[in-house]
């Protein structure tokens, strides 16, 4: 697609329950990038997949949270169990490849566990 | 791990004045700086980057410098304009772990006609 595609836009949900939030990138991006904002700050790194692998996952909080990039284009990102500190902006870029620095990011997923 | 300090936090100046936001980082390994402009309800869009092997960077109205020695660099706005207004973050990311950027924590900017 033209640019990075991010469903749903905004996602409120219930504390415990849990949620996938989707991030369709550019296409003929083989790397793609998970990071989260929180109110007032910038975005935090969580995950970033080479193709269909997830080539480093240091950021992601806890065992809590898990994505997936199964065919290399389309990616999950699913949070189990959530928790009202859960609340956050979930962006997610795409780039050319991973050492190629530049990235275009998504317009991002809200998400507003109660 | 990489720290990125950005500051002023907010920034208001009037329209045809220039605007100049500036960023620390911490990691001596880190060699790209790219500055972002995010609109309300938008990503996060990028507006002009820099590498270490360059001092500065110029593209119309905005300008890019970077102190490696200090580990500091400067974004650069010349001539305001309204549409100038919204939240400006500075990023910082090494050749090893070109994606994985450290982000400042913003500064909103607002531009009054």
């Amino acid at each position: 697609g033209a640019g990075v595609s991010q469903t749903p836009s905004n996602k409120v949900t219930e504390k415990g329950k849990y949620v996938e939030l989707r991030c369709d990138p550019i296409s003929g991006h083989t790397a793609l990038y998970w990071y989260r904002q929180s109110l007032g700050q910038g975005p935090e790194f969580l995950i970033y997949f080479q193709g269909t692998g997830a080539a480093d996952d240091s950021g992601l909080p806890n065992d809590r949270f898990f994505a997936v990039r199964p065919e290399g284009s389309v990616s999950t990102l699913k949070i189990q169990r959530t928790e009202r500190g859960d609340s956050a902006v979930y962006l997610c870029a795409s780039s050319l490849n991973f050492g190629a620095n530049v990235l275009t990011f998504g317009a991002g997923s809200r998400l507003t566990v109660l | 791990g990489e720290n990125v300090e950005q500051h002023p936090s907010t920034l208001s100046v009037q329209e045809g004045d220039s605007a100049v936001i500036k960023c620390t980082y911490s990691d001596s390994a880190s060699n790209y700086f790219p500055w972002y402009k995010q609109e309300l309800g938008k990503g996060p869009q990028l507006i002009i980057d820099i590498r270490s092997n360059v001092g500065e960077k110029k593209d119309q109205r905005i300008a890019v410098t970077l102190n490696k020695t200090a580990k500091h660099f400067s974004l650069h706005i010349t001539e305001t304009q309204p549409e100038d207004s919204a939240v400006y973050f500075c990023a910082a990311s090494s050749k090893t772990n070109a994606g994985k950027s450290t982000f400042g924590d913003g500064t909103t900017l607002t531009v009054k006609p």
